[in-house]
């Protein structure tokens, strides 16, 4: 089962910021908070991961709260490009291995 | 550097049918996963190779389902007695080494249709 909840779909204006949601309210002391996007039609591409801190690159910034049960993924100026599925996946350690365990995502579409 | 690369990027099979994906992780990554993603999901987690062991196939829906990695790098799933439930894009990303901060890159995926 998915850790993370995430709204289904979000517009937003080109040039604004886009501020998309997330919430994994059972994440464990330990976990990592990683972001995807998913383009149509091509594999996920990594955009930002962080466990407490906020993390800011090149792409994205990621704010996570104090509790650690909820995060929001910031793209400063969204363009029509950055129109594609948005996954929050908490990785967790199961036998052994790191899983990134997906939600259904928030389809983001930019709007020209 | 070259990404993951995945062949065929589709496949179409009949019901029945035996099919190979072919999976080319990026130069020096040691793990290695596959996932399978149906229409309007997520990925879900099927098999991960550290090296050329299958250190966790959990997620591998049943016994038709097998992949290899006989000389840690390059990787095949293999399905056989394919169904037209196994219809999905299946994902193959790799890491570093698999360990907690590495992270997963992902290849283009092979979509795969069983008539």
């Amino acid at each position: 089962d998915a850790k993370t909840t995430q709204p289904p779909s979000m517009d937003c204006a080109e040039g604004r910021a886009a501020n998309l949601p997330c919430n994994h309210s059972t994440i464990s002391g330990n976990e990592y908070v990683y972001w995807y996007r998913q383009i149509h039609s091509q594999g996920p591409q990594y955009i930002i991961h962080g466990l407490k801190n906020n993390e800011t690159n090149e792409m994205a910034s990621l704010i996570i709260t104090e509790d650690r049960k909820s995060s929001t993924l910031i793209l400063p100026h969204a363009t029509l490009r950055d129109t594609a599925v948005y996954y929050c996946i908490v990785r967790v350690r199961s036998s052994g291995t790191y899983k990134y365990i997906f939600g259904t995502g928030t389809r983001l579409k930019v709007l020209a | 550097g070259a990404g993951v690369s995945q062949t065929p990027s589709n496949k179409v099979t009949e019901k029945g049918k035996y099919v190979e994906l072919r999976c080319d992780p990026i130069s020096g990554h040691t793990a290695l996963y596959w996932y399978r993603q149906s229409l309007g999901q997520g990925p879900e987690f099927l098999i991960y190779f550290q090296g050329t062991g299958a250190a966790d196939d959990s997620g591998l829906p049943n016994d038709r389902f097998f992949a290899v990695r006989p000389e840690g790098s390059v990787s095949t799933l293999k399905i056989q007695r394919t169904e037209r439930g196994d219809s999905a894009v299946y994902l193959c990303a790799s890491s570093a080494q698999g360990h907690s901060t590495d992270t997963q890159y992902f290849g283009p995926g092979t979509r795969l249709t069983v008539l």
